[in-house]
């Protein structure tokens, strides 16, 4: 399958400050790729969507001031955790879309997930 | 409503046996997708196994098998001769079209162990 590589795997931060994760596809071109939230022991929340060269689309209740989300190349996508709070400790995993002429079709690739802890 | 549900939300299963984890979909459409995830402790979602809609045949990959009833709406994920490796949480997921569409609709998990 398709690799998709996440940078960094974990982060420890002070309050206040702000953490960017990237989120590539290593060997195939990404036009959208997703970011999700996961608290421990529960399954993955959807927090936007991220197209190649436009603005996000946010899920109802995600403050799209706090996470920024900047999709610049078909490689490459940034989320952006601005004045981070304890209560933004979460796994953040993201995924990448690709097209396959198999079966499958449309499938999501996810990055290994960045561990965020805010002190 | 729930568009995936997993009733399970933990399973235990002795080495070698088989062990089915069960999924149910909600959806309208004619044409969707499923999906089986596993996530072992490390976080990474890795993927599993898909069934088309339209498949007749259940699908297969290895040692998993997707018992697919379309009338129950109901993708069961079949792991056969469980491995200590095997032990992670599982979710299901649909997207709704059946070859493109937009967000993937994930279930809330079942945590597998594999007892020695």
């Amino acid at each position: 399958g398709a690799v998709v590589s996440q940078h960094p795997s974990w982060v420890i931060c002070k309050s206040g400050t702000s953490v960017k994760i990237e989120c590539r596809s290593l060997d195939f071109q990404a036009t959208t790729m997703f970011w999700y939230r996961q608290f421990p022991k529960q399954s993955l929340m959807l927090m936007a969507t991220s197209n190649e060269g436009s603005k996000a689309t946010y899920e109802q209740g995600v403050e799209k001031d706090k996470f920024l989300i900047n999709h610049a190349s078909l490689t490459l996508s940034t989320l952006t955790v601005t004045s981070a709070h304890p209560e933004d400790s979460s796994f953040y995993i993201c995924s990448a879309r690709e097209w396959s002429s198999g079966r499958a079709g449309d499938t999501q690739y996810f990055g290994p997930g960045t561990r965020l802890t805010v002190l | 409503a729930q568009k995936i549900t997993q009733t399970q939300p933990g399973m235990f299963v002795q080495e070698k046996e088989a062990v089915t984890l069960d999924c149910t979909y909600d959806t309208s459409d004619q044409s969707y997708g499923l999906f089986w995830y596993k996530q072992p402790s490390s976080g990474e979602m890795i993927f599993l196994i898909y069934q088309g809609s339209y498949d007749e045949q259940n699908a297969t990959e290895g040692r998993y098998s997707l018992n697919f009833q379309k009338a129950r709406k109901s993708a069961n994920l079949v792991i056969s001769a469980s491995q200590l490796g095997d032990s992670a949480m599982y979710f299901c997921a649909m997207r709704e079209g059946l070859v493109t569409g937009n967000q993937f609709y994930f279930g809330t998990g079942t945590s597998l162990t594999v007892i020695p």
